[in-house]
């Protein structure tokens, strides 16, 4: 099992441009997750899914979409890139609807640069 | 406002000290998680615990959820250089599928 794999690495837009991160998974896990890690603040939850064709909005959620068409890919959309999107970005995936004693499983990150 | 407080942000202690690492809430939750995350990796799970009270422990690192289930605390004994990265407590938030975090405590533990 490769686990939680994110595209790409590393990218670099400009103001206005739009993209989208990548993620998938390969353990037929249910939930996926979309987090930003920036300095002193930890992981912020931006989207999250609880199946194919089922999401929801976390704490930062603006500027920002996501759709979930097959249980393995959950792609985090950037409409409109803004300076204030430069972060780190996680994705993340667990078996199940998030119960009590569940393991979330990280990617690896796609670190963000937008000027 | 960070619903998760961790403390400290930044610690850098010798080999062989002890330490803890707190996380302080004014909410309740179903869950807490304490991750450890390497330079350009994602966080990877150490512990959960769930029950109000419980004590966990893995190796030389303990782990406690306080009961009323707001608050966390993960202390390590004898430090080693190998302890050092990023540690990052979550918050499974009652009744909601949404995982929150801590902002970190960074710690480094010199030879």
């Amino acid at each position: 099992n490769a686990g939680v794999t994110q595209t790409p690495k590393f990218q670099v837009l400009k103001t206005g441009q739009s993209m989208t991160l990548q993620c998938a998974q390969d353990m037929n896990h249910e939930y996926m997750s979309w987090y930003r890690q920036d300095p002193g603040m930890g992981l912020r939850l931006i989207h999250y899914s609880v199946g194919a064709g089922i999401t929801d909005q976390g704490e930062v959620p603006n500027g920002y979409n996501v759709s979930r068409s097959t249980t393995e890919d959950f792609p985090l959309r950037l409409l409109s890139a803004a300076p204030s999107q430069t972060s780190v970005y996680f994705c993340a995936s667990s078996y199940s609807r998030l119960r009590r004693a569940d393991t979330q499983y990280f990617g690896p990150g796609t670190r963000l640069t937008v000027l | 406002t960070q619903l998760l407080e961790q403390s400290p942000q930044f610690l850098s202690i010798q080999e062989g000290e002890n330490l803890t690492v707190y996380c302080n809430s004014s909410s309740v939750f179903s869950s807490l998680q304490w991750y450890r995350q390497e330079p350009g990796e994602g966080p990877v799970l150490l512990v959960t615990v769930v029950t109000g009270g419980e004590v966990k422990k893995l190796k030389r690192l303990t782990f406690q959820f306080g009961d009323a289930r707001k608050d966390s605390s993960l202390h390590i004994t004898a430090a080693q250089p190998g302890d050092t990265g990023l540690y990052l407590c979550a918050g499974l938030i009652q009744g909601a599928q949404k995982l929150v975090f801590g902002q970190g405590t960074r710690l480094t533990i010199n030879p």
